[in-house]
């Protein structure tokens, strides 16, 4: 039974691209959450999202970042016109239910900002 | 105020010494309190969750949780140079938004043979 896939699992691009970060949730799970982590900090929720729904962006900034879960393959996190202060590891995490006991995380996508 | 506080370290000590990592939180209502372990560059990994008040324990790690005082405590027994990564607590429950997690920021922990 496959993990939490990410990919890639590093990401580079320059100020102005737009990223493109992948989520494949574990076998049975259909809750998938985002978080970012910064260098010395500790992993800040982004969102959640189950099956063509998103249930809470309230960590998520406003602008130029938004999120899908598909009925049909990845969750995707976009970031679009990107700048050196989105610069960190992204892991997504997933679970069969709304209990926060069951989530498990990716290894992750680290995302340099040129 | 935070909802979670943790000390970073770095926390360095021999083989087979006793590891105390804790944190502290904010709201009452939190219900879950989980232990991640988190290698250089990999994901966090679960390693262990409590309900309420109280201990686990499982193998060498006891997880301890005082509600009263909103204190969570990781204890790791005979420590291993294998256990040398960063360590993570996270709270979940009523208090908090649906689904998501509240983590310190980690402790860095080095266990030298």
């Amino acid at each position: 039974n496959a993990g939490v896939m990410q990919n890639p699992r590093h990401l580079v691009r320059r100020r102005g691209q737009e990223a493109r970060l992948r989520c494949s949730p574990m076998k049975g799970h259909s809750h998938v959450y985002w978080y970012r982590q910064l260098p010395e900090e500790g992993l800040k929720f982004m969102v959640y999202l189950q099956k063509e729904n998103i249930i809470d962006e309230s960590g998520m900034p406003k602008e130029r970042f938004s999120a899908e879960f598909p009925k049909e393959g990845p969750s995707i996190l976009r970031i679009q016109q990107v700048v050196r202060g989105d610069s960190a590891a992204y892991f997504c995490a997933s679970s069969p239910g709304q209990r926060g006991n069951e989530q498990f995380f990716g290894p992750g996508t680290r995302l340099t900002v040129l | 105020q935070k909802e979670v506080e943790q000390d970073p370290g770095p926390l360095s000590v021999p083989e087979g010494a006793i590891v105390s990592l804790n944190c502290t939180y904010s709201n009452s209502a939190f219900q879950y309190f989980m232990w991640y372990r988190q290698y250089s560059r990999k994901g966090p990994e679960l390693l262990m969750y409590t309900y309420s008040s109280g201990n686990k324990e499982d193998g060498r790690f006891t997880a301890q949780v005082d509600k009263s005082s909103k204190y969570i405590s990781l204890f790791i027994r005979d420590s291993q140079p294998s256990d040398s990564a960063t360590y993570l607590c996270a709270i979940f429950g009523r208090g908090s938004t649906l689904g998501r997690l509240y983590f310190g920021r980690g402790t860095q922990l080095t266990v030298w043979p």
